[in-house]
């Protein structure tokens, strides 16, 4: 079985600051590890994956989010937060093999102050 | 650009009523879902479907069923709505053999009184 887990179901920061979500998965095989963003009144849509190969993933927006394994973490950050950044944020998890299914964290929402 | 389009943003229904939520997607995906989201809990699976006429069950799939005749169409029924249905509804597609990059619709807020 698989999970993830958020920490943090608000996340508040100034325009410019350093932006932090964390993420811990639980998996019995290598993950596939991903962030999703959503916008209100919009439908989720991705930031970035990890699937293979490099740990430090990059992805739209200026994200970026790291895997470690030791850690079982997946954190997403963000060196300048923008006030277009301000949304909800999903970690989610998939198991490396096998036709598998998503599963999603309870979401953190990221809230940003001028 | 991958659309996938829910039928109605809101919706209020009275308990007991059948309700159909319909999604379609315009890109020839093989798989589509459905989650619910609620606050705090996040998304949750409740069915998805590989192919035409293939359902299978997702985490929380009592009280729900679906339908999926055509490729690009992937129904959600709820045979006799209750208030815990009260919840966004959101239907997602993908390629086949590609679970990685899901496209999702705007959702369904439906209410059950």
């Amino acid at each position: 079985a698989q999970s993830v887990t958020q920490l943090g179901s608000h996340v508040s920061v100034s325009e410019g600051a350093l932006v932090l979500l964390r993420c811990n998965y639980s998996s019995s095989v290598p993950p596939y590890l991903f962030w999703y963003v959503q916008y209100p009144n919009q439908g989720l849509q991705l930031l970035l994956k990890y699937t293979t190969g490099a740990t430090l993933v990059k992805g739209i927006n200026g994200f970026e989010a790291e895997f470690k394994k030791s850690e079982t973490s997946f954190h997403l950050t963000k060196p300048s937060a923008h006030m277009s950044d301000a949304a909800e944020y999903f970690c989610a998890v998939r198991l490396y093999s096998g036709y598998s299914t998503l599963t999603f964290g309870k979401g953190t929402m990221l809230l940003v102050s001028p | 650009d991958v659309k996938v389009t829910q039928s109605s943003r809101y919706l209020v229904k009275r308990t007991g009523e059948k309700v159909f939520l319909e999604c379609v997607q315009d890109m020839d995906h093989e798989n589509m879902f459905w989650y619910r989201q609620d606050p705090g809990l996040g998304l949750r699976l409740i069915y998805f479907s590989y192919d035409v006429k293939m359902k299978e069950k997702g985490d929380i799939p009592e009280g729900y069923s679906v339908s999926r005749e055509k490729k690009e169409r992937f129904s959600l029924i709820l045979e006799s709505a209750s208030t815990n249905q009260t919840s966004m509804y959101l239907c997602a597609s993908t390629p086949g053999g590609n679970n990685e990059k899901l496209f999702f619709g705007s959702g369904t807020q439906l209410s059950v009184l």
